[in-house]
């Protein structure tokens, strides 16, 4: 089976701090994906990025990095210098190419809202 | 490069009602997917297209959903007769082959009263 726990449902910070979501997931698949979106209030979910699961290094985009972690099955996200358009519902997702077949499986997300 | 279009953005109709959403996905996107999803949830496949061919609806409510994706291009999903319970945001989403990232439209909100 196919899980994926975002324990934050809502998270506020202060303009320019930095924030940390994070996302354990659970798979019996040794091949998966993991993804992050963001669901701003207009709707739409946006692709932040996706891994592999035998590239465990960490990444950075600008002001966003993740973390991942196989040994606790975690992959975080953290912004760093939050600004207001940041403030969105940001959803981590799951894809196993064996027993997941190739399909997503999100979490219930985490609404992060950033205060001015 | 054009992203995916969903149409109408937003639908209120009465219980017992048709409605259908309809999907354009990127161009040369052969795999599209329909979501469900719910107030405060993470989304939920309805159904997978591989080109023309529903590879997986097993968690598509047969008796009042449908779907079809005619030319393996636009796609419609239907729901005969609306419920209450069917008030949702439904999402489509393409990618170029399977297992490849996902994008997707910006949803149809449906109020079912």
């Amino acid at each position: 089976a196919q899980k994926v726990t975002q324990a934050q449902t809502e998270i506020s910070v202060v303009e320019k701090e930095d924030v940390t979501l994070d996302c354990v997931y659970e798979t019996r698949d040794t091949t998966y994906y993991l993804f992050w979106y963001k669901q701003p209030p207009s709707g739409e979910l946006v692709f932040l990025i996706r891994r592999n699961s035998f590239d465990e290094q960490n990444e950075i985009s600008g002001r966003y990095s993740w973390n991942f972690q196989k040994s606790t099955s975690s992959f975080n996200f953290t912004i760093t210098a939050s600004q207001v358009v940041d403030s969105a519902v940001y959803f981590c997702a799951l894809s196993g190419l064996q027993t997941g077949a190739n399909n997503l499986f999100f979490g219930t997300g985490t609404r992060l809202t950033v205060i001015p | 490069e054009a992203g995916v279009v969903q149409s109408p953005r937003y639908k209120i109709i009465e219980k017992k009602q048709p409605v259908a959403f309809w999907c354009n996905p990127i161009s040369g996107h052969n795999t599209l997917y329909w979501y469900l999803q719910n107030l405060g949830q993470g989304p939920e496949l309805l159904i997978r297209y591989e080109n023309e061919e529903a590879v997986d609806d097993s968690q598509l409510p047969k008796d009042r959903f449908s779907a079809e994706r005619l030319k393996g291009v636009d796609s419609t999903l239907k729901i005969q007769p609306a419920e209450l319970g069917d008030s949702a945001v439904y999402l489509c989403a393409s990618s170029p082959r399977l297992a490849d990232t996902q994008y997707f439209g910006p949803g149809t909100r449906l109020t079912v009263l």
